[in-house]
Order: C-alpha cells, then structure tokens, then sequence
C-alpha cells in the first residue's frame, strides 16, 4: 500500500513564524502535490514538483514556497504565516502518467493565532 | 481549462437506499476520471478510477461509467450504509497535470 506521511496532524503556529510542513511518500512516485482545504472552497493546488529539485506553481501560490531536496520528501513553507493560511493542508503524490491516482496523506490542520 | 461539476450538496438517504452523485467534465483530450472519498478528520482516499470511455470503475459496491458522449462519470451505489456518509469527490487527470477536482458532495446517510 502507498503510505503518503505528513509530520503533523494538527500545529498552532503565530503570526509572522515560518512553519514548514512536511510530507514524505514511499513509492518512488515522481510527482508530488500540495493543496490546502477551506470550506466552501474546496480543495485548491498551492505547489507542485515533476521531479526532484523541480517546483510548478498551482493556483494559489502566493505566501508559500517548496522544497524537494530529494525523491520522497516535499515541504510546504510558509514564510511569514498569517492568519489566512489557518487551513487543513494536504500533501499527495503519484507516479508520471494521466492514469495514475494521487494518493493521499491524512492532512494537516494548521492553526495560525 | 479543464474542469468538473459536482451535484451541489448535502445529500442525505436512509440507510438502504439508493445513491447517485452526478458528475460533468470539461477537458481537452481524454482524461482519466477518478471518484476520492474522504471521511471526517481524514485525507482523500482513491475510491475508484476509468481511463477511457465506457470503462466502469467499481469498489465496495460503488460504480461509475466513463461517458464520453455525456462527458459524465456519475457515482451510483444500490445500498447505502451509515458507515458511506462522508464528502465524495470527482476529479479528472490529463496528461501528467495535476487532478482537477471538483467542489465535493457531503452524503449523510441516516439509520
């Protein structure tokens, strides 16, 4: 089984820290993905990476940064954390291919006072 | 771009009763199409896939048909069960692009 393993469940951070949240996979999977869960919003792509050290912006990049140093390891940074990131993060990952799923790490819920 | 319609929610059954969630997409190409459930407090799970038209995807009595004419993929279950109440997602993949989701439906399923 794909076993996709974020670091935390739930952090509370401050305003103005950097958090890092991270998020390792066991496959080998090329790809890995970095979304973030918000009521009524549903589910939007922050960052995406093809392959090590490469990094795609989604569609709400902005207050964020990524790090993939190596294969099975992706970081979500938030450089100066504000109250409008508190949000539940999702990390995923899947091999190359338009048939292959993404799978699914259990979230992260950040809380940003 | 690419993108997917999901009937609007809550849904909510009695157990036993019979399930469809619709599901449209727009996409250049030929997507793959996947349905993900995600219970309370957890991430998304693969709940089933089709790759190409007519595939029908299944898994734990739920199925969905890959309609290119309908550019549909609606999830259908005959028995619902308490323990299914949960938010269901549709997304689609085209080449090596990220999912598209859509907006999720939250089903709740009553004894």
């Amino acid at each position: 089984d794909v076993k996709v393993t974020q670091s935390s469940r739930y952090l509370v951070k401050r305003t103005g820290e950097k958090v890092f949240l991270e998020c390792v996979q066991d496959m080998d999977h090329e790809n890995m993905f970095w979304y973030r869960q918000d009521p009524g919003l549903g589910l939007r792509l922050i960052y995406f990476s093809y392959d090590v050290k490469m990094k795609e912006k989604g569609d709400i990049p902005e207050g964020y940064s990524v790090s993939r140093e190596k294969k099975e390891r992706f970081s979500l940074i938030l450089e100066s954390a504000s109250t409008n990131q508190t949000s539940m993060y999702l990390c995923a990952s899947s091999f190359l291919g338009s048939n292959q799923p993404q799978h699914f790490g259990d979230g992260t819920r950040l809380s940003i006072l | 771009g690419d993108s997917v319609t999901q009937m609007e929610g809550p849904v909510t059954l009695s157990e036993e009763a019979f399930l469809t969630i619709n599901c449209t997409y727009t996409a250049t190409g030929y997507p793959s199409l996947f349905w993900y459930v995600q219970y309370p407090g957890e991430g998304l799970q693969l709940l089933l896939k089709a790759t190409k038209a007519d595939d029908k995807g299944s898994n734990k009595g739920f199925e969905a048909t890959y309609r290119k004419e309908t550019t549909s993929f609606h999830l259908e279950k005959g028995s619902v069960q308490v323990s299914d109440s949960a938010v269901y997602f549709c997304a689609l993949r085209s080449g090596n692009t990220p999912l598209v989701f859509g907006k999720g439906t939250r089903l709740s399923v009553i004894a």
